[in-house]
This record gives structure tokens, C-alpha cells and sequence, in this order.
């Protein structure tokens, strides 16, 4: 069974401060995203990185996947409280059609 | 507006009873995933189709099945349901799920009560 655990589950930080996502798993994943749940909506897609290594920036965010193409990271400057939410990574099984999503990390920033 | 279309919204029924949600993906999406959250957890992938055949399943339970029907809607039968099949079922669809950098676009849920 594929899994990937995030790190931390909760998050609670005060406007302006920075922090870090971890999502880590045994397997090996064609490409890994990284996703935004607000209460009551599905979830919507932030990043995809699909290069080991590959660093990509979002304004204030900056995903990273790691050279083993295991894991990533999500680091956010100067968090706002609008970057309330659900942050969920997930990733596309290698050889497969298969997207599973990570435990989750519930992030909340506050003025 | 992702496209992605889940009815119905809101759904209470009793254990021991059978419940069909249904999905249609977004115009020109040929594949359709189905994911069950649980008090605000990750994602458990349930089972993937690709313009009408199944391509992969997750730890779905033998109660439940689904299917995409020629028209590329899907629907997912929940039987004999238990307390714990309480959850908030997302139905997700995509372009082609053998792309890399394919994005998947997500409903906004079906939320099931089981009394």
C-alpha cells in the first residue's frame, strides 16, 4: 500500500511568519502536487513538480521535489491568514493511473 | 467552478441501506476518479476509470462499486452501509491520467450521513 505522510498535521502561526510542509513516502512517484481544500469545496491544484530535484515558486510558496522523486516539500513566506486551510500533497504512482494524496496538514494563520 | 458536477450534495440515510452518487466530469475529461474523506483527512483513492473502463483501484470495499457509462458520468453505489461509511465522497475528473503533469479537477463532494 503507497503512503504518503505529511508533516506537521497541524499547523497554527501568526501572520508573517514562515513554514514548512514535509510529505514523504517509501514509493517513487512520477510526479508529486500539491493541493488547497477550503471547507466544503474539493480540493484545488496549486503546483505540479515532476522533475527529482525540480524547485518551483508560486508567489510566496516554493515547492520542492526531491531527488529520489519520494518526496517534497512546500515552504510558504510570510503566511497571510487567506493561506488558511487544508494543504494536501499527492502523487501519481509510478507505472500507474493512480493519484494518492497525503495525510494532510491543516494550516492556520492567524492576523 | 471546477466543471466537475457531484449530486446530490447532502445525503442522510440508515445502515443497511444502498445510496448512488453521481458525477460528470468536465466537458472533454474522459477520466473520472473517486476519493472518500473522513473528519477532514487525506484523500483515500476508491477507483479511477479512463472512457469507461476501470484503470485502477484503491482500498475500495467490496459494498461499494461504481462505473463510467458511455456518456462519461460516472456513479459509485455504496451498499449495506455501516457508521463508517459517513464520509465526504469526492469524484475528481482529468484529461488523460497518464500525463505527468495532469491536473486533477475535484467536485465539490457529496456528503454522506449514515444514522
Amino acid at each position: 500500500t503507497q503512503l504518503l505522510e505529511q508533516s506537521p498535521q497541524f499547523l497554527s502561526i501568526q501572520e508573517g511568519e514562515n513554514l514548512t510542509v514535509y510529505c514523504n513516502s517509501s514509493s517513487v512517484f512520477s510526479s508529486l502536487q500539491w493541493y488547497r481544500q477550503e471547507p466544503g469545496e474539493g480540493p484545488v491544484l496549486l503546483v505540479t513538480v515532476v522533475t527529482g530535484g525540480e524547485v518551483k515558486k508560486l508567489k510566496r510558496l516554493t515547492f520542492q521535489f526531491g531527488d529520489a522523486r519520494k518526496d517534497s516539500s512546500l515552504h510558504i513566506t510570510a503566511a497571510q491568514p487567506g493561506d488558511t486551510g487544508l494543504y494536501l500533497c499527492a502523487g501519481l504512482v509510478s507505472g500507474t493511473y493512480k493519484y494518492i494524496f497525503g495525510t494532510g496538514t491543516r494550516l492556520k494563520v492567524l492576523a | 467552478d471546477s466543471g466537475v458536477t457531484q449530486t446530490p450534495k447532502h445525503l442522510i440515510t440508515a445502515t443497511g441501506q444502498r445510496v448512488t452518487l453521481r458525477c460528470s466530469p468536465r466537458s472533454g475529461d474522459l477520466s473520472v476518479y473517486w476519493y472518500q474523506q473522513s473528519l477532514d483527512q487525506g484523500l483515500q483513492f476508491l477507483i479511477q476509470y479512463y472512457n469507461g473502463e476501470e484503470r485502477a483501484k484503491g482500498n475500495i470495499l467490496e459494498r461499494f462499486s461504481a462505473q463510467q457509462f458511455p456518456d462519461l458520468h460516472s456513479e459509485l453505489n455504496l451498499s449495506s452501509l455501516e457508521l463508517g461509511d459517513s464520509a465526504l465522497y469526492f469524484c475528481a475528473s482529468s484529461v488523460d491520467p497518464g500525463l505527468a503533469d495532469g491536473e486533477l479537477f475535484f467536485g465539490e463532494g457529496s456528503r454522506l450521513t449514515v444514522l
